[in-house]
């Protein structure tokens, strides 16, 4: 089976950079997404990273360490839109074959 | 264009009721999905269809009956719904099949479903 493991809920103000961090647990490891999820709407892709290392998207960054099952997810110059739950998941095996396994998610607020 | 659509946005119905949820992709993807989210929790996985043949059931109770009339439908017949199974259904798709290495999942705005 997979486990991940992500903060419930953190705070950081506006302009600010905050790091979510997500510790998984799986075979086959073959993948790990963030997505941001607006309260009531659908799941929005931030990233893919399945190498050890970091990749940049405009303010949103991921990392990604296999040998530990870790990855972060850092937004930078906070904005009061960010303010959201962001979810990591994972690609591996469970049940006999591949699939995505979603983590509770982090919600964070930001504050002025 | 990474648009998935759902219809209906909202539906509720009785526990004797028969409805269907939709979903509709032109992105030409060819693995799509049906996910059930509880307030709160994260998306559980309930079906995957892979190049429209269902390769994946989450041992979802029958009251739930997937359909993939071709590569860019997928729909899902409800029937005798319990309370419980009020939630947010999403629909998502992703250009390969899940053992591919590049399927990042697109999501549709989800229906809302209320049993009562």
């Amino acid at each position: 089976g997979q486990n991940i493991d992500q903060p419930t809920e953190m705070t950081a103000t506006e302009g600010a950079i905050v790091q979510i961090n997500c510790t998984y647990q799986t075979s086959g490891f073959n993948g790990l997404f963030w997505y941001q999820q607006h309260a009531g709407e659908a799941p929005t892709f931030l990233s893919y990273n399945v190498l050890d290392g970091l990749e940049e998207k405009g303010r949103f960054s991921s990392f990604l360490s296999r040998s530990k099952g870790y990855s972060y997810l850092l937004l930078k110059e906070l904005q009061m839109k960010d303010s959201a739950s962001y979810l990591c998941a994972v690609k591996g095996y469970s049940g006999g074959y591949q699939k995505v396994t979603f983590g509770t998610g982090t919600k964070l607020q930001v504050i002025p | 264009d990474t648009e998935v659509t759902q219809t209906p946005k909202h539906l509720v119905m009785g526990m004797t009721n028969k409805k269907s949820l939709k979903c509709e992709q032109h992105m030409g993807h060819r693995a799509m999905y049906w996910y059930k989210q509880k307030a709160k929790k994260p998306p559980e996985l309930m079906f995957v269809y892979s190049y429209e043949k269902l390769s994946i059931n989450e041992s979802v109770p029958s009251r739930f009956s997937p359909e993939c009339p071709n590569s860019s439908l997928l729909n899902l017949h409800l029937h005798a719904l319990q309370p419980e199974d009020s939630a947010l259904y999403l629909c998502a798709s992703s250009q390969e099949d899940p053992g591919g290495a590049t399927d990042t999942q697109y999501f549709g705005p989800g229906t809302r479903l209320t049993v009562l």
